[in-house]
């Protein structure tokens, strides 16, 4: 069965600080994986999309790493600042073009 | 359009009432998705288009939901007869192709009374 877990459901740093965020999926036979934001009673954001075949995506202060074979992505995110708050979710595709989304893991940075 | 547009933004339903969105994807983009979020982090796929195609629909309500997505129209996602439980927020995706990036709309908020 596929399936998407996120650790920690929750976090709060102070502001400056690096951090890590962690996801974790059932089947190595991934297409992508996507991480979003999604700030209260928005939608969602896309952040980066790591295609199969790559290790990693980094877009300014973000970077997301890919390893199939541990079943594991983590997306870190240096120099944190409170406009960083939000919840982040990843969502792994595989055959059959359905995201599978995990639970998310809200992020308070604390000014 | 450069994004995805949903409408409209909250729909208020009374139970047994007919509730229908509508959804507008990227221009180009040939890969539509709908997505209930009923939790907070809780998002259930529905179904998926590709063009005016249905590609999967393994996670549709067949009795009470249904969708379209016809050529020069938004897609739209159809329940009939709404229950309670169906009380979620409602969110449309599109993708260029397959397997590419996929943005997401505002979502519709549903809320049956």
């Amino acid at each position: 069965k596929q399936e998407v877990t996120q650790i920690p459901a929750a976090l709060s740093v102070p502001e400056g600080e690096n951090l890590v965020l962690n996801c974790s999926f059932t089947d190595s036979a991934i297409y992508n994986l996507q991480w979003f934001r999604q700030d209260p009673g928005k939608g969602l954001t896309s952040l980066l999309l790591i295609q199969s075949s790559q290790r990693e995506q980094t877009s300014g202060r973000l970077n997301a790493s890919l390893d199939k074979s541990s079943g594991r992505s983590t997306l870190y995110i240096a120099a944190s600042q409170p406009g960083d708050s939000a919840t982040y979710l990843c969502a792994a595709l595989w055959a059959g073009n359905q995201f599978y989304f995990g639970t998310g893991t809200s992020l308070t940075v604390i000014p | 359009g450069e994004e995805v547009a949903q409408t409209p933004k909250h729909l208020v339903r009374g139970e047994g009432q007919k509730a229908k969105l509508y959804c507008a994807p990227i221009k180009g983009h040939s890969y539509v998705f709908w997505y209930q979020q009923v939790l907070k982090n809780e998002f259930k796929f529905l179904i998926s288009f590709q063009n005016e195609n249905v590609f999967d629909e393994t996670g549709m309500p067949k009795e009470r939901f249904s969708a379209k997505c016809l050529p020069n129209s938004p897609c739209s996602l159809e329940i009939q007869a709404t229950k309670l439980e169906d009380s979620a927020v409602y969110f449309c995706a599109s993708s260029r192709e397959a397997g590419l990036e996929a943005f997401f709309g505002q979502g519709t908020r549903l809320t049956v009374v």
